[in-house]
Formats: structure tokens, C-alpha cells, sequence
């Protein structure tokens, strides 16, 4: 079955440093990714819809100079946290869109998450 | 493991109906359960989140139960509406996990 990798899987980093993390699709290529956030005790919320070779689309209240998207090719997208803070420690997911054949339709493929923790 | 079924895979029903959709999970020491709406080749949106300790959320005409004990969770939509079909998914969060059920595909007919 389809796979999507997240790497890291967990991830501690002083204020004011940058945290880079990859969302791999690993068997198929996927012209959408979606990133999540979760805050304790929250539920999963969109942050923004990357689309391969194009500018990532932003739900309201996220800001896109924070929250750095590349998608440069179909099993790649990446989320880089930019000069992080501590209230920017979250439960990070993403997910890919798969096309499965024989179904005519979409999956949403999850990745594992990435713990981000700002000291 | 923790395994997350949802039951139907595929619903649909007239518009005006009442329904139900059903949520089963296997280890009960979750965090909290979610539900989610997922329209085709967009991303989720969160409808409902039940804490572990409580027992029910409501929202508008949606109400999500949880019985911890039993492993489920229940999704009631009244009234149902042509814009209501969509793919809910239902997703319990435990330990930095996020695990999804598969999905159920619901269709209201006009």
C-alpha cells in the first residue's frame, strides 16, 4: 500500500532556529500534500495545501513567511518552521493525495507526525 | 495496536434524513477522538473533537458521541443536506499518534 514518510519523527530546537521537515510520498507521486497542526488538547487543523511546482495555498491565520512549503517534485514536500518559538511547539502531520487506479479516486496517505518542541 | 474501523465504508440517503455514522476503536486509553469532513481533493476539516473524559459534542446539526469503554464513536448529521456528502473520517490521538479510520463515503441525494 501506498506510504508516506515524515521525517523527524521528534525534534527539540533552541528559539529562534529554523526546523525543517519532510514529508516523503514513497511509492507514488503526489501533486498534493497537505500539512496539519495539533495543539495539546486541539483538534488537527489544516495549516496549508502545497501543490507540487507551485505556491503553497494558506488557511487563514497561518502565516506563510513563518510557515516555509516547498513541493519541488511529486514525492517531495517540505515544512520549515522559520526562526521557531516556543508557542510554535505542535504535533506537525502531513499527508499526500495518491491516486488510486482501479478506484477512480484520491486517498489521503498520512504521514507519522513530527513533535516539535521550541525551548 | 490500535485499529480504527469505520462502518459504513459507503452511505446514501435522502436528503432530510437523519443518520448515523460509527466509529470503532480497539485500545480505549486514547487522548481524544476526532471527526473530520473531506471533500475530493481537499484537505480535512475538523468538525468535532471529544476529549477522553467527555461523552458528547455537538455542533450545528452534527453530534459526535464517545463511550470510551466500548471503543466507539458515533457521528448523528440531521437533516441531512446535498452538501453534506463528503468522505468523514474519524481519527483517535493518543501518545503523538493520530490513527484514521478508512473513511465513510456519504452521498445525500437531492
Amino acid at each position: 500500500g501506498a506510504v508516506v514518510s515524515q521525517h523527524p519523527s521528534w525534534v527539540i530546537c533552541k528559539s529562534g532556529t529554523s526546523v525543517k521537515i519532510e514529508c516523503r510520498s514513497l511509492d507514488f507521486q503526489a501533486t498534493t500534500m497537505f500539512w496539519y497542526r495539533q495543539f495539546p488538547k486541539q483538534s488537527l487543523m489544516l495549516m496549508a495545501t502545497s501543490n507540487e511546482g507551485s505556491k503553497a495555498t494558506y488557511e487563514q491565520g497561518v502565516e506563510k513567511d513563518k510557515f516555509l512549503i516547498n513541493h519541488a517534485s511529486l514525492t517531495l514536500s517540505t515544512l520549515t518552521v522559520t526562526s521557531a518559538h516556543p508557542e510554535d511547539s505542535s504535533f506537525y502531520i502531513c499527508s499526500a493525495l495518491g491516486q488510486v487506479k482501479v478506484l477512480a479516486k484520491n486517498i489521503q496517505y498520512f504521514g507519522a507526525g513530527t513533535r516539535l518542541s521550541v525551548l | 495496536k490500535q485499529e480504527v474501523t469505520q462502518i459504513p465504508a459507503a452511505l446514501s440517503v435522502p436528503e432530510g434524513e437523519n443518520l448515523v455514522l460509527n466509529c470503532s476503536f480497539t485500545d480505549s486509553a486514547i487522548y481524544n477522538l476526532q471527526w473530520f469532513r473531506q471533500d475530493p481533493g481537499k484537505g480535512l476539516t475538523s468538525l468535532l473533537l471529544i476529549q477522553s473524559s467527555q461523552r458528547e459534542q455537538t455542533s450545528g446539526r452534527l453530534n459526535a458521541s464517545l463511550d470510551k469503554s466500548s471503543g466507539r464513536s458515533t457521528l448523528y448529521i440531521a437533516a441531512s443536506q446535498p452538501g453534506d456528502s463528503a468522505t468523514y473520517l474519524c481519527a483517535v490521538f493518543r501518545d503523538d499518534k493520530i490513527i484514521f479510520g478508512k473513511g465513510t463515503r456519504l452521498h445525500i441525494l437531492p
